[in-house]
């Protein structure tokens, strides 16, 4: 079935630090792939997408590139913010799956001043 | 927008009492989905609907769980009889369509407390 693996946190980084957060996943077909962002005390938020292979998401600074070969989307920002501070989530959406979303099991970022 | 509403947004309530969570979807939205957070868990989906249908309930836990969804602007997630173990954030989600690259957008979620 399908699934999703995240890279286990909790990740803890400077202000201005490179983040990298993986993800990898298992899929029949071809899924589209999404990043949420929980901040505390809120629901998720959609942070990027990409729908085919190759295709490169990006919001507010982050970026994450559909991999089809080695079934990847990394989420990856150039200089993080305290306010960066939330849980990731990597999700994908699968036709063979009735398009549910399957989410990895997502990872806290913390980012100290 | 006002995007996804739940109510109430905080819940806390004995063992053995009935529960009831609330969401009205995104106006134009067809599909509306329910999810429980916990940290021993993670996010597991409960149930979906289309159109106002069930799809597919299979995450729903046991009997003491039902949803609902009698038109397009209102479901209901409830609990009967309530057990501590239900304690969780419950978040609805609606999606404008069925396509496989459609954005699912998520209420502030129900925080619940079953003592």
């Amino acid at each position: 079935g399908n699934s999703v693996t995240q890279m286990e946190g909790p990740v803890t980084l400077s202000e201005e630090a490179f983040l990298t957060i993986n993800c990898t996943y298992t899929a029949t077909g071809y899924p589209s792939l999404f990043w949420y962002v929980q901040y505390p005390g809120e629901g998720l938020q959609l942070l990027l997408k990409a729908t085919k292979a190759d295709d490169k998401g990006s919001n507010k600074g982050f970026e994450a590139t559909y991999r089809k070969e080695t079934t990847s989307f990394h989420l990856e920002k150039g200089s993080v913010q305290v306010s960066d501070s939330a849980v990731y989530f990597c999700a994908l959406s699968d036709i063979q799956g009735a398009q549910k979303l399957v989410f990895g099991q997502g990872t806290r970022l913390t980012i100290n001043p | 927008d006002a995007g996804v509403i739940q109510s109430p947004r905080h819940e806390v309530t004995e063992m053995g009492q009935e529960v009831t969570l609330r969401c009205k979807p995104i106006s134009g939205h067809n599909s509306l989905f329910w999810y429980r957070q916990t940290m021993m868990r993670g996010l597991e989906l409960l149930i979906y609907f289309n159109n106002n249908v069930p799809i597919d309930d299979s995450g729903m836990p046991e009997d003491r769980f039902s949803a609902k969804m009698p038109n397009a602007s209102f479901s209901t997630l409830k609990i009967q009889p309530s057990e501590p173990r239900d304690s969780a954030v419950y978040f609805c989600a609606s999606r404008a369509r069925e396509a496989r690259g459609e954005t699912q957008y998520f209420g502030p979620g129900t925080r619940l407390l079953v003592l």
